[in-house]
């Protein structure tokens, strides 16, 4: 069974671009999460989308957005990158709620 | 809102034992317990669900206080392999409307706690 996929790996933007990251869940999982890694700041929640509906929300600008498609594969989207976007980005995928959650690899976003 | 964490760093010598807790101000459905190793994916290690018991496999469980909202994870006699971050999430039932009838929470985690095991 393929675990969850992530590209690119790694990315270097420019303060004011935008960029977006991919991950696509394991087959047959219907919950996609994205997170946010920075040192010292833990796993910040983005957002969950749930059967292509973004159901859960957490408290980033509206710089961030995503979306999911009818295969389950999600997309994240950062508009006018800032040098604070700087980080890991994870994303999980879930059968549904309270399943465990299984991580990609991360997206390794740098912003200079 | 994000569980909290304690403590945020252990160090241990091999073959002792460590705690870690998570605590909520809200009531919870589940707590999760992920470990994650410098330049990993945090990696699965239990789930505990409102009402179910405390689990564990090997030297590593964990248990679920539902009166008072917290999580304890355990460690015994660890090894060098157990060094990592763990991270608890927790999650709160919101009830969808769609098709599929499936509840689903919004999981968070918490700061992280930082094992590191000596030989």
């Amino acid at each position: 069974k393929a675990g969850v996929t992530q590209t690119p790996r790694y990315l270097i933007k420019t303060r004011g671009q935008q960029v977006t990251l991919s991950c696509s869940p394991i087959s047959g999982h219907r919950s996609v999460s994205w997170y946010q890694q920075t040192p010292g700041q833990g796993l910040q929640f983005l957002f969950e989308y749930f059967s292509e509906t973004q159901r859960n929300k957490g408290n980033f600008p509206g710089r961030f957005s995503g979306r999911q498609f009818s295969n389950s594969r999600s997309e994240m989207n950062v508009s006018t990158l800032e040098l604070g976007d700087s980080a890991l980005y994870l994303c999980a995928s879930r059968p549904g709620g309270g399943t465990e959650a299984f991580f990609g690899q991360g997206t390794r976003l740098t912003v200079v | 809102q994000q569980p909290v964490q304690s403590p945020q760093a252990v160090i241990l010598r091999e073959g002792e034992d460590a705690v870690i807790n998570c605590s909520s101000s809200k009531a919870l459905y589940s707590v999760h317990w992920y470990r994650q190793k410098h330049g990993e994916a945090p990696v699965f290690l239990m789930i505990l669900l409102k009402g179910g018991e405390q689990k564990g496999h090997e030297k590593i469980s964990a248990s679920f206080n539902e009166k008072k909202q917290q999580s304890s994870l355990y460690l015994t006699a660890s090894q060098l392999s157990y060094s990592g971050t763990y991270f608890c999430g927790t999650e709160y039932v919101i009830l969808g409307s769609h098709a599929g009838g499936t509840s689903y929470g919004k999981l968070t985690f918490g700061q992280g706690t930082i094992l590191t095991v000596h030989p």
